[in-house]
């Protein structure tokens, strides 16, 4: 069984400031580790993904992830907030090699920007 | 190219009436999935299907039936709607094989309310 643990339902930054959104996992095996992004009103779309390559991954619209298995974590991170980024962000996890259907999100982070 | 279409957007449901949610993909997708989402509850899995004429529970089934007799159509019921059904739902499709990372593709979500 997998599980997710998306820190803090509700993140705000400055524009131009640091984003972080912290993601930590369980897995009994190897895992693959997704971000998806919900915008307001609308379905959710795959941010970046590690399938168990590069341990650094980069995303769309500047976002990054650092697969961490000593700290079991994914963090997501933008050097530089942007008003656009405004949405909700989830973390997801499936075990390696079990397919989509066994995906499991967290509850979710709703980033907000400041001006 | 549509992607992952769903119809109604919008639904107001009484107590007791039943409804069906129609979820379509062209993207020749074997996998479709319905998920929910409350606030602070994240996605949960309802029902999915691995392929036509195939359909498995996922997290939450209860009071959820479906139905997936074309591959690119799968389709959400509810025979007697509750007050706590009301919630958004999610299709989403994804490839399976050794090319399954994980990746779903979603709808633009359906916003049902049972009074």
């Amino acid at each position: 069984a997998q599980s997710v643990t998306q820190l803090g339902s509700h993140v705000s930054v400055s524009e131009g400031a640091l984003v972080l959104l912290r993601c930590n996992y369980s897995s009994s095996v190897p895992p693959y580790l997704f971000w998806y992004v919900q915008y307001p009103n609308q379905g959710l779309q795959l941010l970046l993904k590690y399938t168990s390559a590069a341990t650094l991954v980069k995303g769309i619209n500047g976002f990054e992830a650092e697969f961490k298995k000593s700290e079991t974590s994914f963090h997501l991170t933008k050097p530089s907030a942007h008003m656009s980024d405004a949405a909700e962000y989830f973390c997801a996890v499936t075990p390696s090699g079990a397919g989509s259907y066994q995906l499991t999100f967290g509850k979710g982070t709703k980033l907000s920007v400041i001006p | 190219n549509a992607g992952v279409t769903q119809t109604p957007k919008f639904r107001v449901l009484k107590t007791g009436q039943s409804m069906t949610l129609l979820c379509a993909q062209d993207m020749n997708h074997e996998y479709m999935y319905w998920y929910r989402q409350d606030p602070g509850m994240g996605l949960r899995l309802i029902h999915y299907s691995v392929g036509e004429g195939t359909t498995a529970k996922g997290e939450v089934p209860d009071g959820y039936n479906v139905s997936r007799l074309k591959k690119q159509n799968f389709l959400l019921g509810l025979e007697s709607a509750a007050p706590s059904q009301t919630s958004v739902y999610f299709c989403a499709s994804s490839r399976p094989g050794q090319g399954d990372t994980g990746e779903l593709f979603f709808g633009e979500g359906s916003r049902l309310t049972v009074l």
